[in-house]
């Protein structure tokens, strides 16, 4: 069984409409990443967070919320989507406690947005 | 503020050689090091990790990676490379201390290998 999942796969929106993503995952793991990965700038970080009720921005959090009700689901939320927001975004899960594997992650199928 | 730099887009080999994909670092101190691979429309998928120890890491599918503090380096390895190989390799660090335990990636090496 996938232990990372995302929905939508395929997303199709309008510009100044309202995107959620969701992603679920069922490793336990405290911590949730959202990335987007685009043709020259490989993944980059978004939001991420260290646990229920907790979200931190990234490297390029303009334009995206985030939101973690519990510690299986992560949701990223673009309240008015610009044509800027095309992309492929993946949710990941890292196990983030104690010890020296909490930095690895484990990444979703991705979603692919796109915002005409 | 850290970093992780491919300085290969590309890599084309051919079926049989030897290959070296290059990863920099910059970072205040020794970083926790991955390599991840991501086959075509899948998500990323671990490869190797380095925390501390032995510099020489082996990894899934023959790969290894080499750490090298003072040159500020993780560059991933294969002895023969297979057509299957062919996918886009990202390297990736994450801080160590000081409260800063946030990932950051490359850019990704696409690496084509010819039969």
């Amino acid at each position: 069984e996938a232990a990372v999942t995302q929905s939508p796969r395929n997303k199709v929106a309008v510009t100044g409409g309202k995107v959620t993503l969701s992603c679920n995952q069922t490793n336990n793991h405290n911590n949730m990443y959202w990335y987007r990965q685009d043709t020259g700038h490989g993944l980059r970080l978004i939001h991420y967070s260290y646990g229920a009720g907790s979200t931190e921005k990234g490297d390029i959090p303009d334009g995206y919320k985030a939101s973690r009700p519990s510690q299986e689901n992560f949701s990223l939320i673009l309240e008015l989507a610009t044509p800027s927001q095309t992309s492929v975004y993946f949710c990941a899960s890292g196990a983030g406690t104690g010890g020296p594997n909490y930095a690895e992650q484990f990444f979703g199928p991705g979603t692919r947005l796109t915002v005409l | 503020a850290q970093s992780v730099t491919q300085p290969d887009a590309r890599v084309t080999v051919s079926e049989g050689a030897s290959l070296q994909l290059r990863c920099k670092y910059s970072y205040s101190a020794t970083p926790y090091l991955f390599w991840y691979v991501q086959y075509p429309r899948q998500g990323l998928q671990l490869l190797l990790k380095y925390y501390s120890g032995d510099p020489v890491v082996q990894g899934v599918n023959s790969f290894e990676a080499e750490f090298s503090k003072s040159n500020s380096s993780f560059h991933l390895q294969k002895a023969s490379v297979h057509w299957s190989d062919s996918a886009v390799y990202f390297c990736a660090l994450s801080g160590t201390s000081g409260g800063n335990y946030k990932p950051t990636f490359g850019k990704g090496t696409s690496l084509v290998v010819h039969p």
